[in-house]
């Protein structure tokens, strides 16, 4: 089945070690997104790639980074991890300007 | 500021009647609605979905309704099962665009 898949489902790192999450997808769609979404939060997209074209909201902090090798992989980077940066990681993916995105299962992150 | 409001964050309802879940908006510049369904420890997967040129879709037990001049959107779930049980989250696009909104999210228990 064509579906997203994301590397580790839990994530355990302390304070301002680099994390690096992975997603890759087998749906050979063109957009791939990271959302961060905390507990009882909506959740918040952080940037997302078309094809090549990397594309950062104006809020997401510098703190986080994205790398796109090929098509099928896209990987969240937290540099220096803070105790804020708790949350559960999704990933995403569409068609070219499509409306529906697919969802992984996400990562939850922990930091001590 | 929250541009997509789901004011309720839980409903209980009984398994064989009705499950309505609200959403409200602020930007007028959204033009398409996704309704997007979370079980525990999964990513959230697609629904149903509405553009604004629309008042009402349905696909099955599911019905979407928008009305634009209030900058409101209803799910309606009839009959409601115990499977119905997840968190539903309420998006919004603004045509053109990558960016999905989301609101903060209802989490419907459906009970025997």
């Amino acid at each position: 089945d064509a579906m997203v898949i994301q590397n580790p489902r839990y994530q355990v790192t302390q304070f301002g070690k680099p994390v690096t999450l992975s997603c890759s997808q087998t749906l050979n769609h063109n957009v791939m997104y990271w959302y961060q979404q905390k507990s009882s939060q909506a959740p918040k997209l952080l940037f997302h790639y078309y094809d090549k074209d990397f594309n950062n909201e104006a809020d997401t902090p510098d703190n986080f980074q994205s790398r796109r090798p090929n098509t099928s992989f896209c990987f969240l980077d937290i540099r220096s991890p803070g105790l804020g940066d708790a949350a559960m990681y999704l990933c995403a993916t569409s068609r070219a300007m499509a409306n529906e995105q697919f969802f992984g299962p996400g990562t939850r992150l922990t930091v001590l | 500021d929250q541009q997509v409001k789901q004011n309720s964050p839980s409903l209980s309802v009984q398994e064989g009647r009705i499950s309505i879940l609200n959403c409200d908006y602020t930007n007028s510049m959204f033009d398409y609605f996704l309704w997007y369904k979370k079980y525990p420890a999964e990513g959230p997967t697609f629904l149903i979905s509405i553009s604004s040129i629309k008042d009402k879709n349905e696909d099955g037990r599911f019905t979407v309704f928008l009305n634009k001049s209030a900058k409101h959107l209803s799910l309606h779930i009839v009959p409601s099962q115990p499977g119905d049980s997840a968190v539903y989250f309420c998006a919004a696009f603004t045509g053109g665009g990558n960016k999905l909104t989301f609101g903060t999210g209802t989490q419907l228990k459906v009970e025997l």
